[in-house]
């Protein structure tokens, strides 16, 4: 098991404008997954990429992933009130039995 | 929430007591997962099972307990109870990954709130 450490802890925006939230994590991974939670609720998945791709989307959401760096990114492009949330990476190892979640990045967008 | 219930949905119990709570799934989903979230802190693992009867620790095990008996229940027990287990509990479930581990999403259920006085 590895933890995601996720940076900013917090992020402050306007509406139509874009985000950027980071992870890195330790060691080698078979996959990174990103999630959301908004107040009160349990976490959503939002979107996986696998360890042998660099870049992937889902609407308005664009995860990259650096093996290199041991980094990924997730840009949420175009954003609305209703992404206000926490957001937090989760680095899977491969045969691996648990998944440690970071602290994780509140993102507050402003209308 | 992907067929994931918790209960119960809010508990204040009083330090000493024992407290149990459930997790139930209608997925038939192998990885059960119990976490506790506390500001500043994110999701912490307590405890989590990977097949009937197989459980293992997390990174916050001390005072907690679990059993599994069948695939879709995974109780969660505090022995007895104290003020630094006030907390918000969440249940998650996964599938078996392609590699044999849980490296799959997680569903989460949506959550227990615990007052401990």
């Amino acid at each position: 098991s590895q933890q995601g450490e996720e940076d900013p802890q917090a992020l402050s925006i306007q509406e139509g404008e874009n985000a950027t939230m980071n992870c890195s994590y330790k060691t080698s991974i078979n996959n990174l997954q990103w999630y959301r939670q908004n107040s009160g609720r349990g976490l959503v998945h939002l979107i996986l990429i696998r360890s042998n791709e660099r870049e992937k989307h889902s609407g308005r959401l664009r995860v990259t992933l650096d093996t290199s760096k041991k980094s990924s990114s997730l840009l949420i492009t175009a954003s609305r009130a209703a992404d206000t949330a926490s957001y937090f990476c989760a680095p899977s190892v491969a045969g691996g039995f648990k998944t440690i979640f970071g602290a994780g990045t509140r993102l507050f967008v402003k209308a | 929430d992907a067929g994931i219930t918790q209960s119960p949905r809010h508990k204040v119990t009083e330090t000493g007591t024992p407290v149990t709570l459930r997790c139930h799934q209608t997925e038939n989903h192998r990885y059960m997962y119990w976490y506790r979230q506390d500001p500043g802190h994110g999701l912490r693992l307590i405890h989590y099972s990977y097949g009937v009867k197989d459980t293992d620790k997390g990174e916050v095990s001390d005072g907690y307990s679990v059993s599994r008996s069948k695939t879709e229940d995974f109780l969660l027990t505090l022995e007895s109870a104290t003020s630094s287990q006030t907390s918000v509990y969440f249940c998650a479930i996964s599938e078996l990954g392609v590699s044999g581990g849980a490296e799959n999403e997680q569903f989460f259920g949506p959550g227990t709130r615990l007052t401990v006085l």
